[in-house]
C-alpha cells in the first residue's frame, strides 16, 4: 500500500520554533492533514491543506507542501510546552493512512 | 454527547473470545474508520466504510470484520482474540469534503 513516513522524535526549546517533516507516496491524494495526539486522547485534526496549494497558514501554524518531492511539513512557531504531544500526518485518497507519528517534546 | 462514542473504553479479555468493539458518532458523516495503534507504529488502517453500504479493506483487515448498522453506528469485531490483538483502537470519522474529522477517544483492548 501507499506509504506515509515521519521522523519519531522532535525535541526543541519553549519559544522556539517546530518543524515536523512528513514524506508520501500517494500522488493522488486530495487532501493533506496534520493531527495531533495529546496523552490518553484519541487524534485531533489541527489542519489540513489541499493538494493544489503549497502552503497554510493558521495562527501559528504554517504547513507546506511540495508536491515534486511529496514532502509535507509542520511549522509550530513560538512553540509552548501545551504543544507537547504526538503528530501525525496523514493522507487521503480513498482511505486515510497515517504516519508513525512524531513525538513532539518542549523543553522550557 | 460527544461526537465519536466508543465503547467500551477498556476490556480486558481471554484468547479465543468473540468481542464486538462499537462506535457512535453525532456529526452525519458518510465515512468511517477503525485503526489500531501501537506504539512505535502509528495507526494502521483495519478497515473503512463510506455509506452503509460500503465497506472497504485496510492495510491490517485479518482476524478483523465490521459491520455499518446505520450512517451513524459502525462496530469492529474480533471473531476469536488472540494476544497481538492487544492494543489501542479508535474509531474516526471524516465529512464528504475530506475537511472536518473527528476521532473517539479509542477503546484499550487487552487480550490474555
Amino acid at each position: 500500500g501507499e506509504d506515509v513516513e515521519q521522523s519519531l522524535f522532535l525535541s526543541v526549546r519553549e519559544g522556539d520554533s517546530s518543524v515536523i517533516n512528513c514524506t508520501y507516496t500517494d500522488s493522488s491524494s486530495t487532501y493533506l492533514y496534520w493531527y495531533k495526539q495529546e496523552p490518553g486522547a484519541g487524534l485531533q485534526l489541527l489542519t489540513y491543506i489541499f493538494s493544489n496549494m503549497d502552503m497554510k497558514q493558521d495562527q501559528r501554524l504554517t504547513v507546506l507542501l511540495n508536491k515534486k518531492d511529496k514532502h509535507l511539513s509542520l511549522r509550530i512557531a513560538d512553540t509552548q510546552t501545551g504543544d507537547s504531544a504526538i503528530y501525525f500526518c496523514a493522507d487521503n485518497n480513498n482511505d486515510m493512512r497515517f504516519g508513525a507519528g512524531t513525538r513532539l517534546t518542549v523543553k522550557p | 454527547d460527544a461526537d465519536v462514542t466508543q465503547t467500551p473504553r477498556n476490556r480486558i479479555t481471554k484468547t479465543g473470545k468473540r468481542i464486538m468493539l462499537e462506535c457512535s458518532q453525532t456529526k452525519g458523516h458518510d465515512r468511517m474508520y477503525w485503526y489500531r495503534q501501537d506504539p512505535g507504529l502509528g495507526l494502521r488502517l483495519i478497515y473503512y466504510s463510506f455509506d452503509v453500504k460500503d465497506i472497504n479493506k485496510g492495510e491490517i483487515s485479518d482476524g478483523y470484520s465490521v459491520s455499518r448498522q446505520a450512517q451513524a453506528k459502525f462496530s469492529l469485531s474480533l471473531e476469536s482474540a488472540i494476544p497481538n490483538q492487544t492494543a489501542l483502537y479508535f474509531c474516526a470519522t471524516l465529512d464528504r469534503l475530506g475537511t472536518e474529522a473527528f476521532f473517539g477517544q479509542g477503546t484499550r483492548l487487552t487480550v490474555v
